[in-house]
């Protein structure tokens, strides 16, 4: 069973406010993901890194930024958290080069 | 680029009854793919994946999947549904040069008494 989490599982702000939603695991995978994912819908990613001090964006564009200095932690923040921004957040995990990612339980996004 | 096509958005089967879901994939070279579910407010979780080799894979639950390049699939099976697999399946392809994932739509399985 993966160990990845995420924190807060659910979170409803206010427009405007800037939020951090946090990911970690505890595999010392070194490459980190996360999806956004509309209810019913397809992953989309929009950020992943390949290690410490590395990030790139995702197929999604996405006003979100993340940092990665620790290999374990790899936050995603929102600097002005907007009703368009209400989604689920899924943060995954993977080691090596073949792809297979674990995920955390996701975070659900509700701003209004 | 690479994509993944589930053709069914919603498949109801009966409690018992056997299972497969589709999954195509556009890929130039051998894929490795991939089958994760997703329970109602979860994370994805691992079914199994190909890489190499032997075709037919075994996966968690009771489930398996046949690659067959020929016809670009990945199809899913299971031969007695339970109720407790009434969730969503996505198919996962990974990207070229990467360890990146694109994902199909998903499958929505409903299971009936």
């Amino acid at each position: 069973e993966a160990d990845i989490y995420q924190t807060p599982r659910y979170l409803v702000i206010g427009t405007g406010k800037k939020i951090t939603l946090e990911c970690s695991q505890t595999m010392g995978h070194d490459k980190m993901y996360w999806y956004q994912q509309d209810p019913g819908m397809e992953l989309h990613l929009i950020h992943y890194s390949y290690g410490v001090n590395s990030t790139e964006k995702g197929d999604l564009s996405s006003e979100s930024t993340v940092s990665r200095i620790r290999t374990e932690h790899f936050p995603l923040t929102l600097e002005s958290a907007r009703p368009s921004h209400t989604s689920q957040y899924l943060c995954a995990s993977s080691i090596g080069d073949l792809g297979t990612q674990y995920f955390g339980p996701g975070t659900r996004l509700l701003v209004l | 680029a690479q994509s993944v096509t589930q053709p069914d958005i919603h498949i109801t089967v009966s409690e018992g009854a056997s299972l497969e879901l589709r999954c195509n994939y556009s890929y130039g070279a051998t894929p490795y793919l991939f089958w994760y579910v997703q329970s109602p407010g979860q994370g994805l979780q691992l079914l199994l994946k190909y890489f190499s080799g032997d075709t037919l894979v075994q996966g968690i639950k009771g489930f398996e999947a046949e690659f067959k390049r020929s016809q670009s699939s990945f199809n899913l099976r299971k031969p007695s549904v339970h109720w407790s697999d009434a969730a969503e399946y996505f198919c996962a392809v990974r990207n070229s040069g990467y360890s990146t994932l694109t994902f199909g739509k998903g499958t929505m399985l409903l299971v009936s008494p």
